[in-house]
């Protein structure tokens, strides 16, 4: 039961164009999203939070987007830059914490 | 770095054998979590404990068990290994018992095989 999906295995994104992660869910209760990002060998990195109560929330070039009626979140990297590439994984907390089967964003110089 | 160390780095075992995997947490933190990635899966939940307790349990069965020592270090423990264990085993800890206001720093990974 995959209660926190990412439907795009792989993202491909020129340098200094936007990159958009996206992430859907099926538990109304989860009240905390995240995302990380992780890279070949090495655990997953936090990157950026969201409260349930909140519709956006802004760290430096990453920006996390909730829409709690849709079910779904965002991540916005502006500009994307090469070393972003890697394995991104949203992540939702309720009475345990779920990931999503991740996204592999390539960012082309 | 994160300071979240796990051991060993790689393991191969057979069906039906026992395994322990160690994870040495980050200084000051007094909760561990466990995840199973299966390829091309995102991690698991397993559990977590929490100052020695367990805190809160996914979807696995009782052969799965753990454990967290006075030091805050952590052992996972499968039993009766099958197949479908062979995954890359996460451990993560934190400065508090809320997997969500709390940042999770990762290990690196120990990667079974069950052959």
């Amino acid at each position: 039961d995959q209660q926190v999906k990412q439907n795009s295995p792989s993202l491909s994104v020129q340098e200094g164009r936007i990159s958009i992660l996206n992430c859907d869910y099926t538990n109304s209760m989860f009240d905390y999203f995240l995302w990380y990002k992780k890279y070949p060998a090495e655990g997953p990195t936090f990157l950026i939070s969201i409260s349930s109560i909140k519709d956006k929330n802004e760290d430096g070039r990453f920006t996390v987007f909730l829409n709690k009626s849709a079910k779904h979140l965002s991540l916005h990297i502006v500009p994307s830059q090469p070393g972003d590439s890697a394995v991104y994984f949203c992540a939702a907390s309720g009475n345990q914490f779920y990931f999503g089967t991740g996204t592999s964003l390539t960012v082309i110089p | 770095e994160t300071g979240v160390t796990q051991s060993p780095t790689h393991l191969i075992k057979t069906r039906g054998q026992q395994v322990t995997l160690r994870c040495s947490s980050q200084s000051g933190h007094n909760t561990v979590s466990w995840y199973q990635q299966a390829l091309g899966q995102g991690p698991q939940f397993i559990f977590q404990y929490y100052r020695e307790e367990e805190n809160g349990r996914g979807n696995f069965p009782p052969r799965f068990s753990g454990l967290q020592f006075p030091n805050y270090s952590s052992e996972l423990n499968v039993n009766a290994l099958e197949l479908d264990d062979s995954a890359l085993y996460l451990c993560a800890s934190s400065s508090g018992r809320s997997l969500a206001k709390n940042i999770q720093y990762f290990g690196a990974g120990t990667r079974l095989s069950v052959l």
